[in-house]
């Protein structure tokens, strides 16, 4: 993941909104991913965003895509518990079959 | 059925041991991966099998050996491992080509747990 960078930590109280943060580096990526991984478990795709887009939105979580500055975001609204989890940003360009993840964000929920 | 399915969920080996990790998916995706991930990290590319034929090797030893029996089943042969070699290995599948509904997204697995002794 040396070319999407994610900060590692993060604790929100729960019912407060998180915001996780993502930069990347390649301006030919096509789509951008948020997956999120519960302990023990695989990957699960949370949302994504066409790199046309600035902004997806999807119940609780809403993306924001800033191309110039090649800087993504997820924010979720109404935090839960059950959204305490490591949450990976991924790049990939059309007909690639790579994915470049970021090293994961950490989101810890307290009570 | 949008299910990647993983078999073995825990495998303990020696490293003398022969052992396969299987994969199996229904979604008519003709792109498979094996990805390994250490604790707290990102997932690594092993290998991608694309219309059942290797597309992509990302320089992985020889001791893991990939088969892709067809477009539903992707194994993962272990042979003389390491104990380095210890962690989630993840299959995930996708669809493939430039049709514009394609969102290139990857379907995961819930993994397979290695431990080589």
């Amino acid at each position: 993941g040396e070319d999407v960078e994610q900060s590692l930590f993060l604790s929100v109280r729960e019912g407060d909104s998180s915001v996780i943060n993502c930069t990347y580096t390649d301006s030919s990526s096509t789509y951008l991913y948020w997956y999120k991984q519960e302990p023990g478990a695989g990957l699960q795709l949370l949302t994504y965003i066409f790199s046309n887009m600035d902004m997806k939105q999807d119940q609780r979580l809403t993306v924001l895509l800033n191309k110039k500055d090649k800087h993504l975001s997820l924010r979720i609204a109404d935090t839960q518990t059950g959204d305490s989890a490591i949450y990976f940003c991924a790049e990939s360009i059309r007909n690639d079959y790579k994915l470049s993840f970021g090293a994961g964000t950490t989101v810890t929920v307290r009570a | 059925d949008t299910e990647v399915t993983q078999t073995p969920k825990h495998l303990v080996m020696g490293m003398t041991n022969k052992k396969s990790l299987k994969c199996e998916q229904h979604m008519g995706h003709r792109a498979m991966y094996w990805y390994k991930q250490k604790a707290k990290k990102p997932p690594e590319l092993m290998f991608v099998y694309s219309y059942e034929k290797l597309s992509i090797n990302e320089s992985v030893p020889s001791r893991f050996s990939p088969e892709c029996p067809n477009s539903s089943l992707l194994n993962l042969h272990l042979h003389a491992l390491q104990p380095e070699d210890s962690a989630l290995y993840l299959c995930a599948s996708s669809q493939v080509g430039a049709d514009p509904a394609n969102t290139g997204e990857l379907f995961f697995g819930e993994g397979s747990r290695l431990t080589v002794l």
